[in-house]
């Protein structure tokens, strides 16, 4: 069964580091998003991309943060100075239509020291 | 700005029980999604609903949605120990969000 793979699995990076995490989702999905859920709270919704651009976000995702699908295959999540507070497991999810199932990546787990 | 509940936060019963989470937004939604996430897991979509009243089903479990697309609720007959985990609801409504979840726990 198709999948959606992440990568790194963990991640530990100093307070002011730029981290890119990095997604690949399942190949015939057109819309891709990124959640975060920081340890034993809730998944928050970040951003959903469709045809190459940002479809959505939410509030959470500010000017420090930045998707991108630089090849076929890849969607990335940069963040670019990396706060204590951004430590969090993040998801990358795939759907093949907007209100279609979303099937999620096992994540990244982000350690901002 | 939009809310998603979910009560109660916590639950633990004895293998065999029922068990019954509630999903409630501040504003009318689209659709409801529940997830289940086991420990150290990622979600895994379980259902969505649609229409105002709706109603499904998967063996051991009932998913309904409130006529006024508002509120939601996921009921487990007969709890089993695979059941473990955390339930969300998510619903779109300006934006979709996720409840705050409910955390199964299943005595065997």
């Amino acid at each position: 069964e198709p999948e959606v793979t992440q990568t790194p699995s963990h991640q530990v990076t100093q307070m002011g580091q730029e981290v890119i995490l990095r997604c690949v989702p399942i190949s015939n999905h057109l819309y891709f998003y990124w959640y975060r859920q920081i340890l034993g709270q809730k998944v928050e919704f970040l951003v959903s991309f469709y045809n190459n651009e940002i479809s959505e976000k939410s509030e959470i995702f500010d000017d420090q943060f930045s998707v991108e699908r630089p090849d076929g295959s890849n969607f990335t999540l940069k963040i670019r100075s990396t706060k204590l507070e951004d430590s969090a497991m993040y998801f990358c999810a795939s759907s093949w239509a907007v209100r279609e199932t979303q099937y999620f990546g096992p994540g990244t787990r982000l350690l901002v020291l | 700005g939009q809310q998603v509940m979910q009560i109660p936060q916590y639950q633990h019963v004895q293998e065999g029980e029922d068990f019954t989470t509630y999903c409630n937004s501040s504003t009318t939604l689209s659709n409801i999604q529940w997830y289940k996430q086991r420990p150290g897991g990622h979600p895994v979509f379980l259902i969505q609903l649609v229409k105002s009243g709706e109603v499904k089903k998967q063996k051991r479990l009932t998913f309904q949605f409130g006529e006024a697309k508002k509120n939601s609720s996921l009921h487990i007959t007969a709890t089993q120990t695979t059941d473990v985990g955390t339930y969300f609801c998510a619903g779109r409504g300006n934006q979709f969000y996720f409840g705050t979840g409910t955390s199964l726990t299943v005595i065997p």
